[in-house]
C-alpha cells in the first residue's frame, strides 16, 4: 500500500484478555517503530525493529508486552492479560532505513474495560 | 537518558498572532531535530527538521533553529491561521541509535 497500514482502527477488550494489534509498514522501509499515545502523555517509545537487527525493546512497559516482525515487513504488537491502564492509541511507524523521517500509520484505539 | 522536554498546551491564539512553542532537550552525542504535526483525524507527519546546530529548518511558514549552546529547538510562526490548529510534536533522534524520543506534545487552537 501507499502508507502504514494498521488494524484494527479500533479495540474494545475485556480486562485479563490478551489482544494483537498489527502494522504493515510502507514497502521497503527497513525500520519500524511502535509507540503508545495516552491522554496527556505524549508519544511513548514501545519498541524498534531495524533490518535484521535485535529490536530496541527498551520502551516496553512490562513483560506482558511483546512485539514480532516477520520477514522484514508485517509487525505484530501483542498484550497480555490486558489492564485499564494499557487503554490508549498504538501508533506504528516505518522509515526507510531508521532515523529522520518516519510515516504514521492512523493507529489502532484500544479500549479496555 | 535523552528526553525531549516541550511546553504544555493547550495554547490558544488569534488567526494571524505570532506563535512560539518551545522545545529543550538532553541528549548524549549530536542529536537530530524535529517537530511533527497531527492535525484533528489525521495521522503525525513530519513538520521540519535540522540535523546540525544552528541550522533551520522551514515549512509552511514553521520555522525552528537548532540552538546547540541553550539545547533548544523552538518552534515560530509569524502569522497563524485557523488550518494550523493541531497538536505538534518536537522529537529528537541520536546518533548512536536510531531511536526517536518525542515531547508530551502541545495542542494548539487558533481562533477566527
Amino acid at each position: 500500500g501507499a502508507g502504514v497500514s494498521q488494524s484494527p482502527s479500533n479495540k474494545v477488550t475485556e480486562k485479563g484478555k490478551d489482544v494483537e494489534l498489527r502494522c504493515d509498514p510502507i514497502s521497503g522501509h527497513t525500520a519500524l517503530y511502535w509507540y503508545r499515545q495516552s491522554l496527556g502523555q505524549g508519544l511513548e517509545f514501545l519498541i524498534y525493529f531495524q533490518g535484521n537487527s535485535a529490536p530496541d525493546k527498551s520502551g516496553l512497559p512490562s513483560d506482558r508486552f511483546s512485539a514480532e516482525r516477520t520477514g522484514g515487513s508485517v509487525s505484530t504488537l501483542t498484550i497480555q492479560r490486558t489492564q485499564q491502564e494499557d487503554s490508549a492509541v498504538y501508533l506504528c511507524a516505518s522509515s526507510q532505513q531508521g532515523g529522520e523521517k518516519l510515516f504514521f500509520g492512523s493507529g489502532t484505539q484500544l479500549s479496555v474495560l | 537518558g535523552d528526553s525531549v522536554t516541550q511546553m504544555e498546551g493547550p495554547v490558544t491564539l488569534s488567526e494571524e498572532a505570532f506563535l512560539t512553542i518551545n522545545c529543550t532537550y538532553t541528549a548524549t552525542g549530536y542529536p537530530s531535530l524535529f517537530w511533527y504535526v497531527q492535525y484533528p483525524g489525521e495521522g503525525l507527519q513530519l513538520l521540519l527538521k535540522a540535523t546540525k546546530a544552528d541550522d533551520k529548518g522551514s515549512n509552511k511558514g514553521f520555522e525552528a533553529t537548532y540552538r546547540k549552546e541553550t539545547t533548544s529547538f523552538h518552534l515560530e510562526k509569524g502569522s497563524v491561521q485557523v488550518s494550523d490548529s493541531a497538536v505538534y510534536f518536537c522529537a529528537l533522534i541520536t546518533n548512536r541509535d536510531d531511536k526517536i524520543i518525542f515531547g508530551k506534545g502541545t495542542r494548539l487552537h487558533i481562533l477566527p
